[in-house]
């Protein structure tokens, strides 16, 4: 079983649409969740972190964490054409490496 | 708002050959990673380099790979005699503190896309 599974999409949504991207993990000492953005050409961007279970709201975005099942989501209200990005998850057990999911293509159609 | 920047944007080699990947992190960071993302797979810890030492490494970094900080600014990944399979883009990051440490995130550059040939 790998590490952390993130479906590749693509995903492809209307403006105005909820967009719901998840990953699941089988390190049951992932203590410490992320979500970055990654535009093409560039640089992996951090959008929400989170630590332990629970939600986290940040404006548009919602992070959240069910380490019961070993399952974290992130909801992007409204989405807008600007938010057409790869979208990766990362975890970490509280070390210096940071354990990444293969990234979800998605596209905002205006 | 402070970045990391990577040079060059595009290295070609020829195989076997010694490749040096830069880097300037962000100047108050004291904390430095390199990542790798074959294409079409998911981004890889390679190594984080804290006080001048490696902190931590994964099983890909192995005896062709070095890291250096050979000033106060430069970072830099060393791969001695390069294969085709490292083909990849490389991320050069920076934090405050260890990743886990809520508001020090990791800042990634935007990376260097190396082509062994």
């Amino acid at each position: 079983q790998k590490e952390v599974e993130q479906d590749p999409g693509p995903l492809s949504v209307p403006e105005g649409a909820i967009v719901s991207l998840n990953c699941t993990y089988s390190n049951s000492a992932f203590q410490y969740f992320m979500w970055y953005r990654q535009y093409s050409r560039k640089g992996p961007e951090l959008l929400m972190y989170t630590y332990s279970s629970g939600n986290k709201e940040d404006g548009r975005f919602t992070a959240q964490v069910d380490k019961s099942s070993k399952y974290i989501s992130l909801f992007i209200r409204d989405s807008q054409p600007s938010d057409s990005a790869t979208y990766l998850c990362a975890m970490s057990a509280g070390g210096y490496k940071l354990s990444f999911g293969a990234g979800t293509t998605v596209t905002v159609r205006a | 708002e402070p970045e990391v920047t990577q040079t060059p944007s595009h290295q070609v080699t020829q195989m076997g050959q010694e490749v040096i990947l830069r880097c300037v992190p962000i100047s108050n960071h004291l904390y430095f990673y390199w990542y790798r993302q074959i294409l079409g797979q998911k981004v890889e810890f390679l190594v984080s380099f804290y006080n001048n030492e490696i902190s931590e490494k994964s099983e890909i970094f192995d005896d062709q790979f070095s890291v250096e900080r050979p000033d106060g600014s430069n970072f830099t990944l060393k791969i001695r005699s390069t294969k085709l399979e490292d083909s990849a883009m490389y991320f050069c990051a920076s934090s405050e503190a260890v990743p886990s440490t809520y508001n020090s995130p990791l800042h990634f550059g935007n990376g260097t896309r190396l082509t062994v040939t």
